[in-house]
């Protein structure tokens, strides 16, 4: 168990909907990053927040937003889906900038 | 352009036996690498990182070896058990942008 916790664990939902993914870092960690699994390919970084401010960003839709909240959990919400968007969307937490700690991911199907 | 670079997608190796996981880099200015390990529908569980300060890093059955002039790292499994059998991914970042720049992971099959 990483500590990071992700909800929920599957979602099914329509295209043109709108989800949101959740995510609680270790404790202690200020970092979160979110990553795309499609279909057994590579994980795509997606965005990096720090403390509540965004770092970094990957390869992230415009219809893909996130925030990282005071209390340090984030949401990743996913709006206007498609069937492309299907896959495993895993969350990251470290203490800084090291070493990323793995969340079980959430598993998106999109209809 | 692929900064981090997994060229074997898959590998086999017998139990007990040596697996060698490689992966090669085009940054040099990457100064932190991770290998991390993936079952399926899961989320990547970290193994064990080298900074470039270090060209080898030993935790019980793994080691990683750096070799900065080549731009290359391995990862070495020993002795293999079926537990291993996983997608391995290799990972870097530097100092100057913290961001994990991730190989596209190496299927490794333990056969008994």
């Amino acid at each position: 168990d990483s500590g990071v916790t992700q909800t929920p664990k599957h979602l099914i939902t329509a295209t043109g909907q709108r989800v949101t993914l959740r995510c609680s870092p270790r404790s202690g960690d200020l970092s979160v990053y979110w990553y795309q699994q499609s279909l057994d390919q590579g994980l795509q970084f997606l965005i990096h927040y720090y403390n509540g401010e965004e770092r970094a960003k990957g390869n992230i839709l415009e219809r893909f937003s996130a925030q990282q909240f005071p209390d340090l959990h984030s949401e990743l919400n996913l709006s206007s889906l498609e069937l492309g968007d299907s896959a495993l969307y895993f969350c990251a937490s470290s203490k800084q900038t090291d070493t990323q700690y793995f969340g079980p991911g959430t598993r998106l199907t999109v209809l | 352009d692929q900064q981090v670079k997994q060229n074997s997608p898959s590998l086999s190796v017998q139990e007990g036996r040596i697996s060698i996981l490689n992966c090669d880099y085009t940054n040099s200015m990457f100064d932190y690498f991770l290998w991390y390990k993936k079952y399926p529908a899961e989320g990547p569980t970290f193994l064990i990182s080298i900074s470039s300060i270090k060209d080898k890093n030993e935790d019980g059955r793994f080691t990683v070896f750096l070799n900065k002039s080549a731009k290359h790292l391995s990862l070495h499994i020993v002795p293999s058990q079926p537990g291993d059998s996983a997608v391995y991914f290799c990972a870097a970042s530097s100092i100057s942008n913290y961001q994990l720049i991730w190989g596209a992971g190496t299927k490794l099959i333990i056969k008994p």
